[in-house]
């Protein structure tokens, strides 16, 4: 799997959007991104993926680059509750042959604050 | 609540005892994983399964652990001879693959404590 790398703490103030950068320069063709994140004292949480094109749930939305050497988290209107380690992965798809295992880097710690 | 449950949620025992972790995931998942966390770091693959069948191990995972998912539905890791170096949070994570993607629903996690 790819190698990400992601700053290692971001804050960002309630209500304003958050952005967390991941870079991932040696992502193969067939490898996806996923975000997940964990907040304190529990198991990490699944928030988003994409391959290409920008994605977007209700929890947050992914800007991919074009060479998709890099890509963007965005969650619009950050609260509280939003305070957390996010992880940026790459992996190949869970489907098919590929069992979907994750490989998590440091991640980066989000603190939202008031 | 019908997401993944974990049990116990902490475990403290000696140097040198075995301790037993049960995971239930979510009914119907046929994919079962197992990672390991320590302080500051991001959660570690240790094992998977497909239904019953366990079909990949990490080199991290030496001969002193073991996992079971008799059936394709709880599964057990258990740790021979604990070590201090066994500290950490121990996580399991379920999903359900048909085709495509599928994402992965954690527990909240083991914590043993090896003094």
């Amino acid at each position: 799997d790819a190698k990400t790398t992601q700053p290692t703490s971001m804050d960002c103030a309630e209500g304003r959007a958050a952005n967390l950068p991941c870079n991932h320069s040696t992502i193969s063709g067939n490898e996806y991104v996923y975000w997940y994140r964990q907040i304190h004292s529990q198991g990490p949480q699944y928030i988003i993926h994409g391959l290409k094109n920008n994605e977007t749930n209700e929890m947050a939305s992914l800007i991919i680059t074009e060479d998709r050497k890099s890509s963007t988290l965005i969650l619009p209107h950050a609260t509280l509750r939003d305070t957390a380690v996010y992880y940026c992965i790459v992996s190949s798809s869970a489907g098919g042959t590929s069992y979907g295992k994750l490989t998590f880097g440091q991640g980066t710690i989000l603190t939202v604050h008031p | 609540d019908t997401g993944v449950s974990q049990d116990p949620r902490h475990k403290i025992t000696k140097r040198g005892q075995n301790v037993t972790f049960r995971c239930d995931p979510i009914s119907e998942h046929n994919r079962l994983y197992w990672y390991r966390q320590t302080l500051g770091q991001g959660p570690e693959f240790l094992t998977y399964f497909q239904n019953e069948a366990q079909l990949e191990k990490s080199r991290l995972l030496s001969d002193r652990f073991s996992a079971e998912r008799p059936k394709g539905s709880f599964s057990t890791l258990e740790i021979q001879r604990t070590e201090q170096g066994d500290s950490a949070m121990y996580l399991c994570a379920s999903s359900l693959v048909s085709q495509g993607f599928s994402e992965q629903y954690f527990g909240p996690g083991t914590r043993l404590t090896v003094t």
